[in-house]
């Protein structure tokens, strides 16, 4: 069965950087885009931006540019998210969720990975 | 990227119809049918239940309906039950690889 089953908690100081891992099974990894959504305690949903498992194009929501950074690993059908230059502001459930090429919509979501930013 | 508007809350009694809506801009919501909704319950992953506008998923129930009018996109809920109290947000495309979500909506069930 599908599942994206991303890394556990992070507790960071403000200043450092987070990167937050997504495994993808079940499916043919290079066949879905995988983005990165975000929800701060007790609000909405928030696009981070994007990244092709069949290439190596990314796009960013206007946000975060400059300080967001997604990468993949097609051996091991893994995506990961780097945010740098946390602020107490990035305090968030972090998700991965994945599109199928072609389509618009995001059919499987992560189980979500809590970061907190704390001094 | 501004969110798309919905309202904070809505409510209705258990077999009554509530609709959210969703509204945009022609860059988002009215330039394409692409217009998704998802379900969240409080600590979980949201959920699938609209996409491109009206479709909807195998395995959800068909009282989970989409439409679009506009730069505004609608789901409504027929016949509500008491699981369908949760927190709803509208997504859409906004070209070039880029989403955009609405400000999300608690359903309520009286």
């Amino acid at each position: 069965q599908v599942q994206l089953v991303q890394s556990g908690a992070e507790v960071k100081r403000p200043g450092a950087s987070v990167k937050v891992s997504c495994k993808a099974s079940g499916y043919t990894f290079t066949s879905y885009y995988i983005h990165w959504v975000r929800q701060a305690p007790g609000q909405g949903l928030e696009w981070m931006g994007v990244i092709n498992p069949s290439g190596d194009g990314t796009t960013f929501a206007q946000n975060f540019q400059g300080r967001v950074t997604m990468t993949k690993d097609t051996s091991t059908s893994t995506v990961y998210m780097e945010l740098s230059s946390l602020r107490s502001e990035d305090t968030a459930v972090y998700y991965c969720a994945r599109v199928r090429s072609g389509s618009y919509y995001f059919d499987y979501w992560g189980q979500g990975t809590l970061v907190t930013v704390s001094s | 990227q501004s969110a798309l508007t919905q309202p904070r809350s809505v409510s209705g009694s258990p077999g009554q119809s509530v609709t959210i809506s969703c509204t945009g801009t022609s860059s988002d919501v009215g330039g394409y049918n692409y217009v998704s909704w998802y379900q969240q319950h409080p600590g979980k992953a949201p959920k699938l239940m609209i996409y491109d506008v009206n479709k909807r998923p195998s395995g959800v129930p068909d009282r989970f309906s989409g439409s679009k009018s506009g730069n505004t996109a609608s789901l409504t809920i027929s016949g509500l039950q008491a699981e369908d109290e949760a927190d709803y947000y509208c997504c859409s495309y906004a070209g070039s690889y880029i989403r955009v979500f609405g400000t999300g909506t608690k359903v309520t069930v009286l």
